[in-house]
């Protein structure tokens, strides 16, 4: 089955600077990832997502690619801002139908230093 | 429009007692799943409805869990007996069935279960 390794565990940059995290996953089929945002307390959130047809998607200070030779995607988010420090988790699945089942990685602890 | 709703949101229990957790998806989500979160790891797929019938179970650690979705509404996740293991964050989430879906899903708040 699907297995996704997400990394680095707890990442810490100075407010303004960048942040990535990176993801790669085993299954070559996988053609939807998702990532989601779990602030302190609250349930996990859907902010951005990739389909394999494209290498690269943005959505404001956030974007994300896509390397599926290498089996590896990875989440940016340009000029931090304190409400970004979070719990960031990626994921996997096969096809666009709901029907297949999403596989997480261990998320990523991200901590905006003021 | 309500959100998917998790009850109950923090459980204490013994060794070998039962739990029982409740999960009310998003109305007219046709998919609902459940997973659970131990401290510092993934967020692991445990099985999936779409209305009332089981798509895939294949991530249940054992026979010690039990899930229903009567009715194809609300769900339940029963744990009898539980076991230290089984402490963690047990996440709801749900989503639109297959034709009018974007992939999202949408997470309940979670029921923490602590095994003492």
């Amino acid at each position: 089955g699907e297995n996704v390794e997400q990394h680095p565990s707890t990442l810490s940059v100075q407010e303004g600077d960048s942040a990535v995290i990176k993801c790669t996953y085993s299954d070559s089929a996988s053609n939807y990832f998702p990532w989601y945002k779990q602030e302190l307390g609250k349930r996990p959130q859907l902010i951005i997502d990739i389909r394999s047809n494209v290498g690269e998607k943005k959505d404001q200070r956030i974007a994300v690619t896509l390397n599926k030779t290498a089996k590896h995607f990875s989440l940016h988010i340009t000029e931090t801002q304190p409400e970004d420090s979070a719990v960031y988790f990626c994921a996997a699945a096969l096809g666009y139908s709901s029907a297949s089942k999403i596989i997480f990685g261990s998320g990523t602890r991200l901590s905006i230093r003021p | 429009e309500a959100g998917v709703t998790q009850f109950p949101s923090h459980s204490v229990i013994e060794k070998g007692q039962t739990v029982t957790l409740r999960c009310d998806p998003i109305s007219g989500h046709d998919n609902l799943y459940w997973y659970r979160r131990v401290m510092g790891k993934e967020i692991k797929f445990l099985l999936h409805f779409v209305k009332e019938s089981k798509q895939d179970e294949s991530g249940m650690p054992n026979n010690r869990f039990l899930a229903e979705r009567t009715g194809g509404t609300y769900s339940t996740l029963k744990v009898q007996p539980a076991e230290l293991e089984d402490s963690g964050v047990y996440f709801c989430a749900s989503s639109l069935n297959r034709y009018r879906n974007t992939g999202e899903l949408f997470f309940g708040e979670g029921s923490r279960l602590t095994v003492l």
